[in-house]
């Protein structure tokens, strides 16, 4: 049973750019939760989605930052026009319907913007 | 609101000593869970532990340790004769309220000396 899986692992982009990151749940999961984590910091939670749904996304900042976790297919996180302050490791957890409170994550996507 | 506090940024011990990682919780709500996880210098985040507010009960799991006490809301971690693989940094998170985000503490970085 694989584990979450994120790509891709190191994305480097220039300022303006698009960053795509990908994340596909563990199997038979149907939450998906994005966090980031600023060099030297703890984890902040961004969006909690389930399929084709976006249930809590109180962490995300206002504007150029978006997500989806469609029917088929991984969750996807987008940021349009990437600045440095965009840099950070982004991960992706998921965990089942049952209702158990125990999120796995994956190895983490780590963006730098030049 | 929810908040974690892990007052140790960085511990160093010696190999085979025992060491002890603090936790400090703060939440108004009744049911919660507690968690640890592990980040080694790869970056991913390995699950080390899940507790619920019901269950005081104190776990071991061969060298690791945690001591729960709603009473002065702490989950503190312990590891027993230490290896130069317990190196990484250690987050102490909780989910609360019902809801699905996990908020982290900003982790606290271990070193095991040889």
């Amino acid at each position: 049973n694989a584990g979450v899986m994120q790509n891709p692992r190191h994305l480097v982009r220039r300022r303006g750019q698009e960053a795509r990151l990908r994340c596909s749940p563990m199997k038979g999961h149907s939450h998906v939760y994005w966090y980031r984590q600023l060099p030297e910091e703890g984890l902040k939670f961004m969006v909690y989605l389930q399929k084709e749904n976006i249930i809590d996304e109180s962490g995300m900042p206002k504007e150029r930052f978006s997500a989806e976790f469609p029917k088929e297919g991984p969750s996807i996180l987008r940021i349009q026009q990437v600045v440095r302050g965009d840099s950070a490791a982004y991960f992706c957890a998921s965990s089942p319907p049952s209702g158990e409170n125990i999120q796995y994550f994956g190895a983490g996507t780590r963006l730098s913007v030049l | 609101a929810q908040k974690v506090t892990q007052a140790q940024t960085e511990i160093s011990v010696v190999e085979k000593e025992d060491v002890t990682l603090d936790c400090v919780y703060e939440t108004r709500d009744t049911t919660y869970y507690l968690f640890w996880y592990k980040q080694p210098p790869s970056g991913e985040l390995v699950f080390l532990i899940r507790r619920n507010s019901f269950d005081e009960q104190n776990e071991i799991s061969g060298r690791y340790s945690w001591n729960f006490q709603k009473s002065t809301s702490s989950f503190n971690f312990t590891i027993t004769a230490s290896q130069v693989v317990d190196s990484a940094v250690y987050f102490c998170a909780l989910i609360s309220g019902g809801y699905q985000k996990v908020t982290f503490g900003t982790g606290t970085k271990l070193q095991v000396i040889p």
